[in-house]
Parts: structure tokens; sequence; C-alpha cells
């Protein structure tokens, strides 16, 4: 057990619905990562929040948002969902906000939330 | 831009072969290079890690150095046992102060008695 709880495990939805994962970091963590992995993109960086605040966006959809509320977990929201979402979404969790000297920001991941869209 | 290009696979070896899945970086600066291991059904979980030039990150029977004159990380491991089966993930997290992650696309070793 990673510490970074994530639920659900699994999620099956229709398209143009949608649905909420959520994230609980490891204990202590204030940075929350969300990367969606699928097939044909890999791993890829969605957003990162700080301790409530956004602190760095990657290649999240206008159709996807999150947040990170005062007690540390933190929301993905997905909607008009599309057949291409169908993917693994992983949080991860991280001490603080930006990478260290010595490297020891380091992402803890939690199992992931399938996603499929029929 | 921060990219990361590692060796395709799937990659099959005998139990005790030895194992080499490479990995070459593109980033500004000096990155932080991780390796991640993904075991069916779970989570990513950190193998190594290395912060500079010429560090070796070791764990498990797995080591990596840092290259920067060829911009590589490559994973080694001297002996593969079937336990190590998984999808190998070479990873960087770049200097720009966001602490994201630029991940590979993942290579999977299947290791067979």
């Amino acid at each position: 057990d990673s510490g970074v709880t994530q639920t659900p495990k699994h999620l099956i939805t229709a398209t143009g619905q949608r649905v909420t994962l959520r994230c609980s970091p490891r204990s202590g963590d204030l940075s929350v990562y969300w990367y969606q992995q699928s097939l044909d993109q890999g791993l890829q960086f969605l957003i990162q929040y700080y301790n409530g605040e956004e602190r760095a966006k990657g290649n999240i959809l206008e159709r996807f948002s999150a947040q990170q509320f005062p007690d540390l977990h933190s929301e993905l929201n997905l909607s008009s969902l599309e057949l291409g979402d169908s993917a693994l979404y992983f949080c991860a969790s991280s001490p603080e906000s930006d990478r260290t000297v010595s490297g020891a920001n380091v992402l803890t991941f939690g199992a992931g939330s399938r996603l499929t869209v029929l | 831009g921060n990219s990361v290009t590692q060796m395709e696979g799937p990659v099959t070896l005998s139990e005790e072969a030895f194992l080499t899945i490479n990995c070459t970086y593109t980033a500004t600066g000096y990155p932080s290079l991780f390796w991640y291991v993904q075991y069916p059904g779970e989570g990513l979980q950190l193998l190594l890690k290395a912060t500079k030039a010429d560090d070796k990150g070791s764990n498990k029977g797995f080591e990596a150095t840092y290259r920067k004159e060829t911009t590589s990380f490559h994973l080694e491991k001297g002996s593969v046992q079937v336990s190590d089966s998984a999808v190998y993930f070479c990873a960087l997290s770049d200097q720009t102060g966001a602490n994201n992650l630029f991940f590979g696309t993942g290579t999977r070793l299947t290791v067979i008695p």
C-alpha cells in the first residue's frame, strides 16, 4: 500500500456523461498530481495542485477540471465523456511543490482508477 | 522541451539473464532521472533515482547511472527473476520548478522460468 488512495477502482459509463475521481494523498504530502495512462498516449501529466492551489498544468482537456480541498484530498472531474477518454487515471502525491536539488520530492502513486466509456 | 525515449518492448528473458532497458532523454539543464515499475494491476512504484550527473541509483539489484554526456539512464540488472516481470518506465523531472514527471512509453518485461 503506497498510502495514496484512489476511488473508484473501476468505473464504466456512457459517452456524454460526467464522472468524478477521488484521491487522498499520502499523509503529510501537500502536492497532488493527476496523470492519464492510455494505450496510445502513454502516461500524460494532467495537472498538479499544491496545498489547495493549482501549481502546474499539462495536457488537460477543457472538459476536465480538478481541485484540491482543505483536507488535501483532490478530485478530478471529467465531463462530456468521449470514447477516447477511456484510460487509467493515476493520482500521485509528494511532500513539496517543487523539485528539490536532492531529488527528495519524489512522487508516490496510487493504484489508479480505470475509466471505461462505452 | 522535455522528452524521454525508451527502448521498445516487449522484452522476454529467461530467469537469471542479464537485463538492459535503454533510456535517453532530452531536457534543459540538469533534470532528475527516475525509473518507476508497474506490476500487473498496481500503480507505479519508484524503483530508483539519480539527481545529478554520474550518480548511480540502485535498488533490488537494479542499477542505472546518470550519463550527461550521452543523455542516458539505462536500467540494468545482472540476474532477473520471474518476480521482476512488470512494465518499467523511465522518467525525468526538469529544472523549471514544478515537480511533474515526463515519462517514457514504458517497457514490458516478462521473465520466464
